[in-house]
């Protein structure tokens, strides 16, 4: 069965430092990948996907995430982090076939200090 | 485009009791997924429709949930005998069938505590 790692509960970083969040996966095939964000009282935003294809993708609001088969990982990254991107940031895999439904991790808590 | 909308936002109910929550797909969306989340926990998967046939379920669904998509358009989840352990955000997101893998589009949730 597939599963997602989180290994990061909580983060802090400053507003303008550089962001990595990390996602260990497993799964037996190619894996389809996301990056969700979550803020309090609100629904999930995807922020980026991985299908195939080049293995570094570009998301919205700035963030970019890369895909290593070799160490099963699908970081998220962004270069300069803003006050409003205190979030919890969920990474998932997605299964082929039919259901196609979505594996979450834990998820990881990003608070940004001014 | 309106979004994945849930009904109601928030729900307080007493232990026993019965309660039915909402989605609204997107219009032209085929499928329709419930997922639950649990404080400080990933959303889990508990069941998905395509049209009006609910093709999986989960394990976590028990035999007090139940689920259904009449027509195709909006689905229900109803939990009867609610018990502490239900307390959870419960999350509807939709799906255009494609070619591709379909990314999935979430509704704002709607929070259920159980006194």
């Amino acid at each position: 069965a597939q599963s997602v790692t989180q290994p990061d509960i909580h983060i802090t970083v400053s507003e303008g430092a550089s962001l990595e969040l990390r996602c260990n996966y497993s799964y037996g095939a190619t894996p389809y990948l996301f990056w969700y964000v979550q803020s309090p009282g609100q629904g999930l935003q995807l922020l980026l996907k991985y299908f195939s294809g080049d293995t570094l993708v570009q998301g919205i609001k700035g963030f970019e995430a890369e895909f290593k088969r070799s160490q099963s990982s699908f970081n998220l990254r962004k270069p300069s982090v803003h006050w409003s991107d205190a979030a919890e940031y969920f990474c998932a895999v997605g299964t082929t076939g039919t259901a196609s439904k979505l594996t979450f991790g834990t998820g990881t808590r990003l608070q940004v200090t001014l | 485009d309106t979004g994945v909308s849930q009904d109601p936002r928030h729900k307080i109910t007493k232990r026993g009791q019965n309660v039915t929550f909402r989605c609204d797909p997107i219009s032209e969306h085929n499928r329709l997924y419930w997922y639950r989340q649990t404080l400080g926990q990933g959303p889990e998967f508990l069941t998905y429709f395509q049209n009006e046939a609910q093709l999986e379920k989960s394990r976590l669904l028990s035999d007090r949930f139940s689920a259904e998509r009449p027509k195709g358009s909006f689905s229900t989840l109803e939990i009867q005998r609610t018990e502490q352990g239900d307390s959870a955000m419960y999350l509807c997101a939709s799906s255009a069938r494609g070619v591709a893998y379909n990314e999935q589009f979430f509704g704002p949730g709607t929070r259920l505590t159980v006194l």
